[in-house]
């Protein structure tokens, strides 16, 4: 099994409804992070989780919640889909104590919003 | 904030070393990475460097600091078609313990 798993890997949703996107990971990490990936902008930051009573907004957070619902698992929401949310979505976590393993990021949510 | 910059698109004929370059701005970072996405992955850690180093070796993979300049490289030896994929540097910062990415470079090896 993947260390880090989303799902789903692919959805197509209609503008204004409302969408979640799960992650959940077998590292035994307490952080974790939801990333938008878009062509030639690189990964931006939506939201992130220190632990399970912690949560903080990224750059761009407007538009999505997110729920930390255990240790292992970090769900992004949409609460009204709009086009501009069409993206690649990353789940990543990671280790505060051992800063050279960097992140492990999951195979991504590629979400379409027409 | 932090801000962390590359170029968009590489081009290297197979067995030639490719170079792909970053700059940054938080002179406070502690560590800068380098992960690749391969087509419909995520992104994988590469390597690293702590920002006391002015260079590390791996294999085939060469990373150069310039703290002064703030400049990060990646040095690909005898690159391979399985090395296409696209190229992140990240950065992170002392105080926040989150890492800020690059747009990303696209190296594309020509066999």
């Amino acid at each position: 099994d993947a260390d880090v798993t989303q799902t789903p890997r692919n959805r197509i949703t209609k503008t204004g409804k409302r969408i979640m996107l799960e992650c959940s990971q077998t590292k035994g990490h307490d952080r974790m992070y939801w990333y938008r990936q878009d062509p030639g902008l690189g990964l931006r930051l939506i939201y992130y989780s220190f632990d399970v009573k912690d949560i903080n907004k990224g750059e761009i957070s407007d538009g999505y919640s997110v729920s930390r619902q255990a240790q292992a698992k970090f769900s992004l929401s949409l609460e009204s889909a709009i086009p501009n949310q069409t993206a690649l979505y990353f789940c990543a976590t990671s280790d505060p104590s051992g800063a050279g393993t960097g992140y492990t990021f999951g195979s991504g949510t590629r979400l379409t919003v027409v | 904030g932090e801000d962390v910059e590359q170029s968009l698109f590489l081009s290297v004929r197979e067995g030639d070393s490719s170079v792909i370059n970053c700059t940054y701005t938080d002179s406070s970072s502690t560590y800068l990475y380098w992960y690749k996405q391969e087509p419909g992955a995520g992104l994988q850690l590469l390597t690293y460097i702590f920002s006391n180093m002015d260079m590390k070796q791996d294999q085939r993979l060469t990373v150069l600091l310039n703290k002064k300049d703030k400049h990060l490289s990646l040095r690909i030896a005898d690159t391979q078609t399985g090395d296409s994929a696209i190229y992140f540097c990240a950065e992170r910062a002392g105080g926040y313990q989150k890492v800020t990415f690059g747009t990303g470079t696209k190296l594309q090896v020509i066999p």
